[in-house]
């Protein structure tokens, strides 16, 4: 089965830092999603790639995913009191599991 | 993005009795969608696959009679949690796949079951 691992587990940032969360799979992916999620509530889609090598910006966020589509980067620049919250990032194999999560604050 | 309500947000209901979750997909088709089960500080928890029209797929470990999925129509898809007790409490969330959108995956808001 598809294994997911977030890295770090929690990130404490001061705003106005850069910061950059890891997923790595145990499989190839055939696609990958990067979701926020503020606590009990809903995710919001962020970003998907599919492609080796593919990189993709919105806004202050970038997600990378690498040539051998394993391992995927999400990171902030300038991070603001409004990024506050837990990044998922989701292996897509036909179904969509998640990995163990990154809960991210920031601190003024 | 695409729209999915998720209904009710929060219920609380009696040991023994069924509870009925509904996920819409509001302004788009949704062939596949998908149930998770969130607990406290944990990621998501796949529960199964939905297609219209066909059986749900469950992942390893999910009781399919305990958890029952409905996915009649393209906007529409339910899960009821049958003869619920205290420890089917936990955070549930749907999502529906945007074919429209090249397969992305949204999600509801949530349902807060708890049993007492």
């Amino acid at each position: 089965s598809q294994e997911l691992e977030q890295s770090p587990q929690s990130l404490i940032v001061q705003e106005g830092k850069n910061l950059t969360i890891n997923c790595t799979s145990s499989k190839t992916l055939y696609g990958l999603y990067w979701y926020k999620q503020k606590y009990g509530e809903g995710l919001i889609f962020l970003m998907m790639l599919q492609k080796g090598g593919e990189e993709k910006s919105h806004e202050k966020i970038t997600a990378k995913l690498d040539e051998k589509k394993q391992q995927s980067s999400l990171h902030i620049t300038a991070s603001q009191p409004s990024h506050a919250g837990i990044y998922l990032c989701g292996a897509d194999n036909e179904k969509l599991t998640f990995g163990t999560g990154t809960r991210l604050t920031i601190i003024p | 993005g695409a729209v999915v309500s998720q209904h009710p947000s929060r219920v609380i209901c009696k040991s023994g009795t069924s509870v009925k979750i509904e996920c819409r997909s509001l302004d788009f088709q949704a062939t596949t969608m998908f149930w998770y089960r969130q607990f406290p500080k944990q990621s998501l928890m796949l529960m199964a696959t939905s297609n219209e029209g066909s059986k749900a797929t469950y992942e390893q470990g999910v009781e399919k009679d305990k958890f029952l999925i409905n996915h009649a129509s393209l906007t529409l898809s339910t899960l009821t949690v049958t003869s619920a007790h205290p420890e089917d409490s936990s955070f549930y969330i749907c999502s529906a796949r945007d074919v429209g959108t090249g397969g992305i995956a949204f999600f509801g808001q949530g349902t807060r079951l708890t049993v007492v």
